[in-house]
């Protein structure tokens, strides 16, 4: 099977402009989940969608939403970009039930804003 | 408050010695702990789960051990190469949570030949 697939790879912005990513789990995952990694936190979840629902929330703001498609295919958008949202963003997907529980990654979006 | 805790320092390790990461948590009902190994610019990359009724599980050169008493993992990796070298993160899945993992913020192994 394909791994999950992110994309852009890399990706500048400017300080005040929004940007999506995308997210292309692995055939027949229903779970994925966003992350935010820096070097001084860690990785931090924004949120998990499953089956188009919002299933699980990070404690980040609402600047930083998320959507999922019919086909698991998800999407994540930040808006009024500031300078702390350069990072790896970081989607993970897995089967996202009792029977399936780790979750494979994806390469991640290395976001800068200037 | 609730937290897990990995060592913050790096660790490191003569090659073909047992490397030994720790996990603690405070606060937490685990349904089951992961590990993950993650090297730089990449994404975690998964390798063991423990359930809360398991002590110990085993992968190759891996062991990890689960004591809920104590509210602690171990992560060994036995006759440790340089490519082991990475950071190692732990998660937990809580019981009652709805499938959330709750992670580490990983400790980073040096193997040196």
């Amino acid at each position: 099977k394909a791994g999950v697939t992110q994309t852009p790879r890399y990706l500048i912005k400017t300080r005040g402009q929004q940007v999506t990513l995308s997210c292309s789990p692995i055939s027949g995952h229903r779970s994925v989940s966003w992350y935010q990694q820096t070097p001084g936190q860690g990785l931090q979840f924004l949120f998990e969608y499953f089956s188009e629902t919002q299933r699980n929330k990070g404690n980040f703001p609402g600047r930083f939403s998320g959507r999922q498609f019919s086909n698991s295919r998800s999407e994540m958008n930040v808006s009024t970009l500031e300078l702390g949202d350069s990072a790896l963003y970081l989607c993970a997907s897995s089967p996202g039930t009792s029977g399936g529980v780790e979750q494979y990654f994806g390469p991640g979006t290395r976001l800068t804003v200037t | 408050s609730q937290k897990i805790e990995q060592n913050s320092e790096a660790l490191n390790i003569q090659e073909g010695k047992t490397a030994t990461l720790t996990c603690n948590y405070t606060n937490y009902s685990p349904a089951y702990l992961q590990w993950y190994r993650q090297d730089p610019g990449r994404g975690p990359v998964f390798l063991l789960l423990i359930r809360e009724n398991e002590k110990e599980k085993r992968k190759e050169r891996l062991k990890v051990t689960f004591d809920t008493t104590l509210k602690q993992s171990l992560f060994h990796i036995t006759a440790s190469q340089p490519a082991d070298s990475a950071t190692y993160l732990c998660a937990l899945r809580l019981l009652d949570s709805n499938y959330q993992l709750i992670w580490g913020a990983g400790t980073k192994l040096i193997i040196k030949p």
